[in-house]
């Protein structure tokens, strides 16, 4: 049973560009979390995507975004890229039906951004 | 609102000594709590959660952690520590109805010297 997958598991950009980040959900999970993790610092929800729709945002801007497709695979599109936006994205996975709040997270994308 | 406050973000034990990783959180509603796992260049690997059901919890790799509502309090035990258990911790802390949003502390890192 594969677990949550992500890609690229390390990218580098530049400012002002953009980033496209991608993940596929645990088998039988339908809603995927994206969180950013700073350096030596938690992870901080970003959104969260069910049936296709934005469900929930963290405290983000709008140069984030993201898309869930049928298959439940999801995208996390980072636009006009800042320093700051260096990070560990994380994805997570889990199923509505069991709304117990237990995630399952995927490696990880490591992002630079010089 | 809700939080989690990890006291202490590096904690250093001998091996075979006693791990203490401490939290608390704030919470207006009932929650779910869990505490998380991340070693280096990693993402991040559930070791228990407590769900309303028992209040001392037991997880992987020979952890507990016991729910103290009166206190606010899921602090994770290790009777002995080994080697193998460096690694960054992280509480959560999420909510019925929360749609399986998580909010993070900001991690102990744990190192074990021989």
């Amino acid at each position: 049973d594969a677990g949550v997958t992500q890609s690229p598991t390390h990218l580098i950009k530049t400012r002002g560009q953009q980033v496209t980040l991608r993940c596929s959900p645990k088998s039988g999970h339908d809603t995927v979390s994206w969180y950013q993790q700073a350096l030596g610092q938690g992870p901080q929800f970003i959104f969260q995507y069910y049936e296709e729709e934005e469900r929930q945002r963290g405290n983000f801007p709008d140069r984030f975004s993201g898309h869930q497709f049928p298959n439940y695979s999801s995208e996390l599109n980072v636009n006009a890229l800042l320093l700051g936006d260096s990070a560990l994205y994380l994805c997570a996975s889990s199923s509505m039906d069991r709304n117990t709040g237990e995630l399952f997270f995927g490696e990880g994308s490591r992002l630079t951004v010089l | 609102a809700q939080s989690v406050t990890q006291l202490g973000s590096h904690v250093s034990v001998s091996e075979g000594a006693l791990v203490l990783l401490r939290c608390n959180y704030s919470s207006s509603v009932p929650p779910y709590l869990f505490w998380y796992v991340q070693y280096p260049n990693q993402g991040l690997q559930l070791l228990l959660k407590y769900t309303s059901a028992a209040t001392l919890v037991k997880g992987i790799n020979g952890f507990e952690a016991e729910f103290k509502k009166s206190e606010t309090s899921f602090h994770l035990t290790k009777p002995s520590a080994h080697m193998s258990d460096a690694a960054e911790y992280f509480c959560a802390v999420s909510f019925s109805g929360g749609y399986n949003k998580l909010i993070f502390g900001a991690g102990t890192r744990l190192a074990v010297h021989p």
